[in-house]
């Protein structure tokens, strides 16, 4: 079992929006501003997508968005392309015991 | 453009230690930054296995830092996993990455992994 929570998958139309949820603890997510996400393509390494919250890494596009709330953080993707269709991590500092917690990942479906 | 290689066997016994080396091109690791180790079990999820300072400082998942030792050779700018009393539940792919430390805790370049199977 995963120290973060995510939902095992998600899924949009082209065009559309979706949401993916991860839900920490007060232990990770709730008590530092490092959540990252990463999307991870059938047979490849994962790539960074968000890190520190909501900040965007060179090169990724602005469509991918990243917040919290509490001690849940969520990935937003607007404007839903096929190539969006992958895996998708998120990632918490855990503080200097654990370190560093993932979540389970969630598949996200283009209809 | 940093890049990272994996490379090591990808059979391992049941019980022998797992041993796999991270080459580091385009960056020498002595200038500083993290660098760790993540694997995969087939259709699972990613679960992190410890980060290494260019000093030689470790950070080990709690839960593998029994069986888990990871090194440095800023001579070869690399660095090692060594991961003792293998089961099959150790079956996965490794991935190594880096990390820029800090206060900052994100894996922001990774090798393209090895699969490492346990059996006898």
């Amino acid at each position: 079992q995963s120290a973060l929570t995510q939902p095992a998958s998600v899924s949009g139309s082209p065009g559309q929006s979706i949401t993916i949820s991860c839900t920490g603890s007060s232990s990770d997510v709730g008590s530092y501003n490092l959540v990252s996400w990463y999307q991870q393509h059938p047979g490849k390494a994962p790539k960074l997508m968000i890190y520190e919250g909501s900040k965007r890494p060179s090169g990724v596009s602005n469509r991918f968005s990243g917040s919290k709330s509490g001690n849940t953080a969520s990935l937003t993707i607007s404007g839903l392309q096929a190539e969006d269709e992958a895996d998708y991590y998120c990632c918490s500092y855990a503080g200097s015991s654990t370190f560093v917690v993932f979540g389970g990942g969630t598949k996200l479906t283009v209809l | 453009q940093v890049q990272l290689q994996e490379s090591g066997p990808g059979l391992v016994k049941p019980s022998e230690t797992l041993s796999l080396t991270c080459g580091v091109s385009a960056y020498s690791i002595s200038s500083g930054y993290y660098w760790g180790w993540i694997r995969q079990s087939p259709g699972k999820g990613l679960e992190w296995i410890g980060i290494i300072y260019h000093t030689g400082s470790t950070y080990y998942n709690p839960s593998l830092k029994s069986r888990v030792t990871i090194s440095v050779d800023t001579s070869k700018n690399q660095f090692s996993l060594k991961l003792s009393s293998v089961t099959a539940a150790d079956t996965a792919v490794y991935y190594c990455a880096r990390l820029p430390g800090g206060s900052v805790w994100y894996f922001d370049y990774w090798g393209q992994g090895t699969l490492v199977t346990v059996s006898s």
